[in-house]
């Protein structure tokens, strides 16, 4: 079936205009993950929705990040007046549900790059 | 909080080498404790995993084991071959998910 898709797959936009990211997980997974890639860094967790829960916005780097969920499926990462430090590969994630033991689904990413 | 620190790369090897990458963790609680792999040009998949101390995880000739005594789940593979190379990072759950910083691995013929 079909896995966790991304879009756009790359952005470059000029510093200070906003962006938005979008993410499709997989059918029927409940939790949602964004993370963000930078060169040479690890994953770096940002934010997690599960089912209707609040999301866990403890990962945000600042008030310019923000991230929805509609229905329980799509989401959306929005980066307010993008600073070049912004530029990293986003990535989404999927699972069937909450618990520790589940498996993460990783979308392709998004590559952005703030100019 | 809980972290994750891994053995920092790149690593190089030849063919049929041995091959570990170190991973030791901190966690207040009882994590699960995971590897994933990213091959050149894909995303992020599960190697392996292992839910409770003692457990070994194993997956496409790898395999780590969840060492609660040393706070450690190094990634072993006996012979490596070039399809291995890829950026190896390992992870944990607990409430939220941690990511080490990644291990780039070079398997050269």
């Amino acid at each position: 079936g079909a896995g966790v898709s991304q879009s756009p797959s790359n952005k470059v936009t000029e510093k200070g205009k906003d962006v938005e990211l979008r993410c499709d997980p997989i059918s029927g997974h409940t939790a949602l993950y964004w993370y963000r890639q930078s060169l040479g860094q690890g994953l770096e967790f940002l934010i997690y929705f599960q089912g209707n829960s609040a999301p866990d916005k403890s990962g945000l780097p600042s008030d310019r990040f923000s991230a929805e969920r509609t229905g329980g499926s799509v989401s959306t990462l929005t980066i307010q007046r993008t600073q070049q430090e912004d530029s990293a590969v986003y990535l989404c994630a999927s699972s069937l549900g909450s618990g520790t033991t589940n498996e993460q689904y990783f979308g392709p990413g998004t590559r952005l790059t703030v100019t | 909080g809980d972290s994750v620190t891994q053995m920092e790369g790149p690593v190089t090897l030849s063919e049929e080498a041995c091959l570990t990458i170190n991973c030791t963790y901190t966690a207040t609680g009882y994590p699960s404790l995971f590897w994933y792999v990213q091959y050149p040009g894909e995303g992020l998949q599960l190697l392996l995993k292992a839910t409770k101390a003692d457990d070994k995880g194993s997956n496409k000739g790898f395999e780590a084991t969840y060492r609660k005594e040393t706070t450690s789940f190094h990634l072993e593979k006996g012979s490596v071959q070039v399809s291995d190379s890829a950026v190896y990072f390992c992870a944990l759950a607990d409430n939220d998910m941690r990511f080490g910083a990644g291990t780039r691995l070079t398997v050269k013929p």
